[in-house]
């Protein structure tokens, strides 16, 4: 059974880079998508974007311009960072598996870890 | 994108009795339709995908129906367990995106 855990920075000052990773352990990273998404009592649910295999990704409109996702096989890792970070991006940060395809659900989903910007 | 409508924000049902929750699409979401279950300080978990299909090990007391633009959750004979907020997730176009959830509370 696949499963999904969060770790990182739980307090980030404005302006500067927040640096998550997501390990995956019960299952094989190859052939899914891998997803942060983040929520937040303003915004709700938010998909930012996915990896996938050798390092392909696709990201939100919304986090675009600001957010890189990456992918270490080798670890059963993969990683978020968001630069130039606001008190708007104080969130509980998730990452999620979606299937073989992108038009598909998030299945299973780590715990979450709350990242709070302030100085 | 799509803009996902949940309706009504806030559901208050006996145990034992049924509830319906709403999904509306701005746009349609063909059947490519997730229904996700949070509690509080959990993650959301999977109930329903492809609009009706069951995600393993959800009771047969969740059933989803709907394609298009409408869709509905409905939960039969509620538990303690039930109560909690419900959110649909529209994956037909991109981006993903969520609905703003139903808390589904005892009354």
């Amino acid at each position: 059974q696949v499963q999904l855990q969060e770790s990182g920075p739980g307090l980030v000052k404005p302006s500067e880079t927040l640096s998550l990773t997501c390990t995956v352990s019960g299952g094989s990273m190859w052939n899914y998508y891998w997803n942060w998404i983040r929520q937040s009592p303003g915004k709700g649910l938010e998909w930012i974007g996915y990896v996938y295999r050798g390092g392909t990704t696709n990201y939100s409109p919304s986090f675009r311009s600001r957010v890189t996702i990456s992918v270490d096989t080798s670890k059963n890792q993969f990683s978020l960072k968001m630069a130039s970070v606001t008190a708007a991006d104080t969130a509980v940060y998730y990452c999620a598996r979606k299937g073989t395809t992108p038009a598909t659900w998030f299945d299973p989903w780590g715990q979450g870890t709350l990242v709070t910007v302030s100085s | 994108e799509i803009v996902m409508t949940q309706s009504p924000g806030t559901l208050s049902v006996s145990p034992g009795e049924s509830a319906t929750l709403s999904c509306r699409a701005s746009q349609s979401a063909s059947i490519n339709l997730a229904w996700y279950q949070q509690k509080r300080g959990q993650a959301p978990r999977l109930l329903i995908y492809g609009a009706s299909t069951r995600a393993t090990g959800v009771p047969a007391r969740f059933s989803g129906s709907g394609s298009g633009t409408e869709f509905t959750l409905t939960i039969s004979s509620l538990q303690s367990e039930d109560f909690a907020v419900y959110y649909c997730h529209q994956y037909n176009n991109w981006p993903d995106t969520f609905g703003q959830g139903t808390k589904l509370e005892v009354k």
